[in-house]
């Protein structure tokens, strides 16, 4: 089946910074690639999604990219702030990667 | 506006139990969704509902989970002779167009099973 895998699976970075996390998916005919934030208790939230029509997107200081023939998409964010902590996901449709805690450094 | 809620919130069941977990949608939102999100896992899919019909029930563990959406409102996920592998965070989600699975999802906080 679909299968979504995503690295790293921690993350720190100083404030300021920016930081990168990828993830590739195994089914040819996804079209859709979300990518959520997750914090203590919370569900998760959308933050930027892209299409298979689409190669990058970019919404403030996030960005996505996607390279449909490697299958794989990665999430970016520059100058991360603390409240950028939480855990975040790729999902390929429904098909979610298995999260990355990202942690900022003051 | 009123996002998608969940209730109960947190449920402790001891092995063996019936529960059901209830999801109330964004209003008007066509499709619905429950997910199992293990502790430090990514949320799995269960169950799509496109109004009331169920759509892709393939990711229900076993036959001790059932999902309903009767009116294609409001949604209920129940698990029969609950076990302590089904203990995990309880994930719902709407999305407002019945175009498959490819569209903008809204969570609900989930509801944490604790099975004893």
């Amino acid at each position: 089946g679909e299968n979504v895998e995503q690295h790293p699976s921690t993350l720190s970075v100083q404030e300021g910074d920016s930081a990168v996390i990828k993830c590739t998916y195994s089914d040819s005919a996804s079209n859709y690639f979300p990518w959520y934030k997750q914090e203590l208790g919370k569900g998760p939230q959308l933050i930027i999604d892209i299409r298979s029509n689409v190669g990058e997107k970019k919404d403030q200081r996030i960005a996505v990219t996607l390279n449909k023939t490697a299958k794989h998409f990665s999430l970016h964010i520059t100058e991360t702030q603390p409240e950028d902590s939480a855990v975040y996901f790729c999902a390929a449709g429904i098909i979610f990667g298995s999260g990355t805690r990202l942690s900022i450094r003051p | 506006g009123a996002g998608v809620s969940q209730s109960p919130r947190y449920k402790v069941a001891k092995r063996g139990q019936d529960v059901a977990l209830r999801c109330d949608p964004i209003s008007g939102h066509v499709s619905l969704f429950w997910y199992q999100q293990a502790l430090g896992q990514g949320p799995e899919f269960l169950t799509y509902f496109q109004n009331e019909a169920q759509l892709d029930k393939s990711g229900l563990p076993s036959d001790r989970f059932f999902a309903e959406r009767p009116e294609g409102s409001v949604s209920t996920l129940k698990i029969q002779r609950t076990q302590q592998e089904d203990s995990a965070v309880y994930l719902c989600a709407s999305s407002l167009i019945s175009a498959g699975t490819g569209n903008e999802q809204y969570f609900g906080p989930g509801t944490r099973l604790t099975v004893t």
